[in-house]
């Protein structure tokens, strides 16, 4: 079964642009979240979705956002992008249930602001 | 009261020792404690995890040492491997519970000198 793929893998983007990622979730997962990791803060719960919507969110701005689509794929955007944006962005799929589910991550987007 | 902290930030052993990462955490209501490793250009990967009904939890080499009235959690990881060279992630998150997203510790770098 292949794993989950999140496109694209890198990213270079200046202040006060916009991003999209995406992510394809494991097949027959319905449950995507999306985590940020930096070297100082560590991985943080940025969002989960759910058919197709939001059931958790996580202490991010409101220029954070997300979507899903009927095949469980989601993207998340990130508009007026901060020098602080910079981080590896990274998907996890999971069966149903972030609680009670084992996570499992893709390899990441790395997004670099300049 | 959501924080995951983690020690040590770093750590060198030599191949054949023993690995060990601690991790304390403050919400008495998490339950679910997982273990993740992270090499290089890859995402996190479930490694090892454990519920508090239990005080240890062994699969193969990666032991977790659960001590509930302490708040504290471990990753032992005996007759260490080069190959076990990675970046490991202690988690902890609410079962079952309506917000499962993990909250992560920040990190120990192991490195296993052969």
């Amino acid at each position: 079964k292949a794993g989950v793929t999140q496109t694209p893998r890198y990213l270079i983007k200046t202040r006060g642009q916009q991003v999209t990622l995406s992510c394809s979730p494991i097949s027959g997962h319905r449950s995507v979240s999306w985590y940020q990791q930096t070297p100082g803060q560590g991985l943080q719960f940025l969002f989960e979705y759910f058919s197709e919507t939001q059931r958790n969110k996580g202490n991010f701005p409101g220029r954070f956002s997300g979507r899903q689509f009927s095949n469980s794929r989601s993207e998340m955007n990130v508009s007026t992008l901060e020098l602080g944006d910079s981080a590896l962005y990274l998907c996890a799929s999971t069966l149903l249930a972030l609680s009670t589910d084992t996570q499992y991550f893709g390899p990441g987007t790395r997004l670099t602001v300049l | 009261q959501q924080q995951v902290k983690q020690s040590p930030q770093s750590l060198i052993v030599q191949k054949g020792g023993i690995s060990i990462i601690n991790c304390a955490y403050e919400n008495t209501a998490f339950d679910y404690f997982p273990w993740y490793q992270q090499f290089p250009g890859k995402g996190p990967a479930l490694l090892i995890a454990i519920r508090p009904d239990v005080s240890e939890k062994k699969e193969g080499r990666f032991t977790i040492s659960f001590n509930k009235s302490a708040k504290q959690f471990s990753l032992h990881i005996m007759d260490s491997q080069p190959g076990d060279s990675a970046t490991y992630f202690c988690a902890a998150s609410r079962y079952g519970g309506s917000q499962g997203n993990l909250i992560f510790g920040k990190g120990t770098k192991l490195s296993v000198k052969p």
